[in-house]
């Protein structure tokens, strides 16, 4: 079975810390994504890579980055969390040309 | 712009009581439509992928249909074990970038 990992299940931070959320796939997958998941928003797409190296702009990346340095991992960072990126954040990977995306189990960040 | 809609927001079915949960959709060319289940505290889980109008897929009790302007997930009978988000999305292709609706919350109870 597709697994995908992320690091941590529940965080609390304080605003103004540096947040990492880890994400591994264990199905060499060429693409994975970060979204982010809040009430009546929906899951909306913060960046996506295509590749090792290689990522993309979502469609709201601000306040955040990604990194990509192995195929199987994928790492999204807050750079100085503001209370206003408290929410679900769900880590996914795929092959491409399909739109058959596998999920992690999301990381609820809380930033006070 | 792609644009996904997703109606109603919330139902709640008695069990056995059949129903359809609505998609519609506003895309520059559609590369395939994709409904999804997701669990309360859980990521979503892939459940069924049309490409075309007229396509259809079945799944137990879920069938999903197709038409140029939206989707119907049709539920048969549904049992509580149905209960969930069902989330629709338009993407795909080589980078799999999917727009997400903001779903159905369908509780069914016994």
């Amino acid at each position: 079975d597709v697994k995908v990992t992320q690091s941590s299940r529940y965080l609390v931070k304080r605003t103004g810390e540096k947040v990492f959320l880890e994400c591994v796939q264990d199905m060499d997958h060429e693409n994975m994504f970060w979204y982010r998941q809040d009430p009546g928003l929906g899951l909306r797409l913060i960046y996506f890579s295509y590749d090792v190296k290689m990522k993309e702009k979502g469609d709201i990346p601000e306040g955040y980055s990604v990194s990509r340095e192995k195929k199987e991992r994928f790492s999204l960072i807050l750079e100085s969390a503001s209370t206003n990126q408290t929410s679900m954040y769900l880590c996914a990977s795929g092959q491409k040309n399909t739109g058959e995306l596998f999920f992690g189990e999301g990381s609820r960040l809380t930033v006070l | 712009e792609d644009q996904v809609t997703q109606s109603p927001e919330a139902l709640r079915l008695q069990e056995g009581e059949s129903s359809s949960l609505n998609c519609s959709y506003t895309v520059s060319g559609l590369r395939g439509l994709f409904w999804y289940r997701q669990d309360p505290g859980k990521g979503p889980e892939f459940l069924f992928t049309l490409y075309s109008a007229g396509e259809e897929k079945e799944k137990e009790r879920l069938k999903a249909t197709l038409t140029k302007k939206e989707s119907f997930l049709h539920i048969t009978a549904p049992k509580p074990e149905d209960s969930a988000t069902y989330l629709c999305a338009v993407g795909g292709g080589a980078t799999n970038k999917l727009i997400f609706g903001t779903g159905t919350l369908l509780a069914v109870q016994p």
